[in-house]
């Protein structure tokens, strides 16, 4: 499975907007790229996914990169309940989502 | 829709017993995975199942593991002769199709405490 590389921790102060990066350089055609969080004590929660063009949800946007080497998660206006673990994920055709380690986001009220 | 159901939410045993943990999946949805994750650290895959097939179960220990979804009911995640080591919070989730044009739902985990 390919590989993401994500930031360990980041800091945001509320309300103000939040950029999660994530490198998937070896990412390959039919990957999806697949956004996931993880609240403390909670399961992990779907946030938004992309192939090519750029997505839009209620919860988050995603930003694709034109190569697909990159993307990244933007929370317009961060709120303290969106501290959590944020995991970039690339979903293949096996059916399974590996999870890496994901950046650690801080909200500062 | 009531989402991914997971029960027990906690659940404790003594080493040497057994665990089964059961996961509902989300109406429709016929793909179920199972996740481990330990104190601190990441999620980690176990296994992948269809109704009545295991498809992948790479991530599963090759003894005292097993797992089942069956035709009808819940899927089973059970652990044989628990030990110390298998206190964590597993998780399970599900998809309507194996695509990956589909998110995964999640349900609350079910936390074993091996005592």
């Amino acid at each position: 499975d390919a590989k993401t590389t994500q930031p360990n921790s980041m800091e945001s102060n509320e309300e103000e907007p939040v950029h999660l990066p994530c490198n998937h350089s070896t990412i390959s055609g039919t990957d999806y790229i697949h956004w996931y969080r993880q609240l403390p004590s909670q399961g992990p929660e779907y946030v938004i996914h992309g192939l090519t063009s750029n997505v839009n949800n209620r919860m988050a946007s995603l930003a694709i990169a034109e190569d697909r080497k990159s993307s990244t998660l933007i929370l317009h206006r961060a709120t303290l309940r969106d501290a959590a673990v944020y995991y970039c994920i690339l979903n293949s055709n096996t059916g399974k989502l590996i999870f890496g380690q994901g950046t650690t986001l801080q909200v500062k009220p | 829709n009531a989402g991914v159901m997971q029960n027990p939410r906690h659940l404790v045993r003594r080493r040497g017993q057994e665990a089964r943990l059961r996961c509902s999946p989300m109406k429709g949805h016929s793909h179920v995975y199972w996740y481990r994750q330990l104190p601190e650290e990441g999620l980690k895959f176990m296994v992948y199942l269809q109704k009545e097939n295991i498809i992948d179960e790479s991530g599963m220990p090759k003894e005292r593991f097993s797992a089942e979804f069956p035709k009808e009911g819940p899927s089973i995640l059970r652990i044989q002769q628990v030990v110390r080591g298998d206190s964590a919070a597993y998780f399970c989730a599900s998809s309507p199709s194996d695509t990956p044009n589909y998110g995964y739902t999640f349900g609350s985990g079910t936390r074993l405490t091996v005592v």
